[in-house]
């Protein structure tokens, strides 16, 4: 089982509809969830993190956290055309400081918002 | 402008040689990360540092070294041993400022093919 799984997609939706992405993570000790934006050809840029159980949004985009079902997702409202990208979820673990800012990265989602 | 730099942006290399991709930051972070990422991938952690002088392996840190002697650099040598080099190298900084799983930043990164 992958640490952090994501749906590969490509995931298809007409502009501005609701894009919902999803990320499982299988370690319970995980502290904090970053979602980063990448385009092609480009270097990952982060969007949001969340730290809490609930919702936290930032303007066009919610990240949603569910401890319990060790889920995060990434809705993105009214989406464009230039969300069009790989959006990758991204895992930190806290094991005694070892662990201590490291990243788990899933393979990421490919967005496609068409017109 | 603060920031984290990579070079070069393209790299050719011949089996057998190594070769040196450089990292510098300017954001007074006390962490560096190197990542390699494969098409269709997430990023792989490589190696990570957190303070000067001292760095640890990642999930896939053979055929490769680096360095951190100074709080800005940290430079990736990818040697002979390493034997399937071809992919996109990333860099990445974040602030250790106390709390856990603080967010990383991107540089462009460096696209490594072997010829």
């Amino acid at each position: 089982q992958k640490e952090v799984e994501q749906n590969s997609g490509p995931l298809s939706v007409p502009e501005g509809a609701i894009a919902s992405l999803n990320c499982t993570y299988s370690d319970r000790g995980s502290q904090s969830f970053f979602w980063y934006r990448q385009y092609s050809g480009k270097s990952p840029e982060l969007i949001m993190f969340i730290y809490s159980n609930g919702d936290k949004e930032d303007g066009r985009f919610t990240a949603q956290l569910n401890k319990a079902s060790q889920y995060v997702s990434l809705l993105i409202r009214d989406s464009q055309p230039s969300d069009s990208a790989t959006y990758l979820c991204a895992v930190s673990l806290n094991a005694g400081g070892t662990s201590y800012g490291k990243l788990t990265f899933g393979q990421g989602t490919i967005l496609t918002v068409h017109p | 402008d603060g920031g984290i730099t990579q070079s070069p942006k393209y790299l050719f290399r011949k089996e057998g040689q190594n070769v040196t991709l450089s990292c510098e930051q300017n954001l007074n972070h006390d962490a560096m990360y190197w990542y390699r990422q494969d098409p269709g991938q997430g990023l792989r952690l490589i190696y990570y540092s957190q303070i000067v002088n001292d760095f640890q392996k990642g999930d896939i840190a053979e055929g490769y070294s680096v360095s951190r002697e100074k709080k800005e650099s940290f430079p990736l040598t990818v040697t002979s041993a390493q034997k399937n080099p071809t992919a996109f190298y990333l860099c990445a900084s974040s602030d250790s400022g106390g709390a856990i799983g603080n967010e990383q930043f991107f540089g462009p990164g460096t696209r490594l093919t072997v010829l």
